[in-house]
């Protein structure tokens, strides 16, 4: 089966800049992740879809991060305006409830300078 | 709240045996996850325990005891390619509410010639 899909694989942006990064689950998965790594340390949840509904955003930056997963598909995650501490890997990742088997997307490395 | 603690990093030679500890506290625990990140790739899933007890997948073995809040993971007869970070999470589930999953930071282990 495919594999999480993800893009674009890298941006750099200036910070008050905004960006988005797109992902595309494992075809049939209902609950989908957005994870922030930044380097040097474990992944840590954004923010958590069951299909095209929000479970848990209670780590996301409400004032500058948003996120929407349409028809409970694809999803994206934008920043605006994004600061020089936003500066990681957002992995997207994928799972077919939310009990076990999350696979991961290859990431966005995002630089913000 | 969840508070995951892991080495950061570990150094061992090839062929060797490694064991990766990692200790928890967290609220409605729903299983433990271990994964294996390589420098700029995702994080793959190594090992998943929600009883207490040994599961053992190849080289590779993952210990569980949920009464300590304690976990290992044993790495036997090391090669070079297991030079990565090892991650350990916890599956988190609220009552009545959907799981996530909470990752530690990491352990980078290093293997010698």
């Amino acid at each position: 089966e495919a594999g999480v899909a993800q893009s674009p694989r890298y941006k750099i942006i200036e910070k008050r800049q905004s960006v988005a990064f797109w992902c595309n689950p494992i075809s049939g998965h209902a609950t989908l992740y957005w994870y922030q790594q930044i380097l040097g340390q474990g992944p840590k949840l954004l923010i958590q879809f069951q299909n095209n509904g929000v479970v848990d955003d209670s780590q996301l930056p409400k004032d500058r991060f948003s996120a929407e997963r349409l028809k409970g598909v694809d999803s994206t995650l934008k920043i605006q305006p994004a600061k020089l501490e936003d500066s990681a890997v957002y992995l997207c990742a994928s799972s077919p409830d939310a009990n076990y088997g999350y696979t991961f997307g290859s990431g966005t490395r995002l630089t913000v300078v | 709240g969840q508070n995951i603690d892991q080495p950061t990093e570990m150094t061992a030679t090839e062929g060797a045996i490694v064991q990766i500890n990692c200790t928890y506290q967290t609220s409605g625990f729903n299983g433990l996850f271990w994964y294996q990140q390589h420098a700029g790739e995702a994080p793959t899933f190594l090992s998943y325990n929600v009883l207490d007890g040994l599961e053992e997948k190849g080289r590779f073995s993952s210990f569980l005891s949920r009464s300590k809040g304690y976990s290992y993971l044993l790495l036997k007869e090391l090669q070079m390619k297991d030079s990565a970070s090892y991650l350990c999470a916890v599956l988190e589930g609220p009552s009545g509410g959907y799981n996530k999953l909470i990752f530690g930071a990491g352990t980078r282990l290093a293997v010698h010639p």
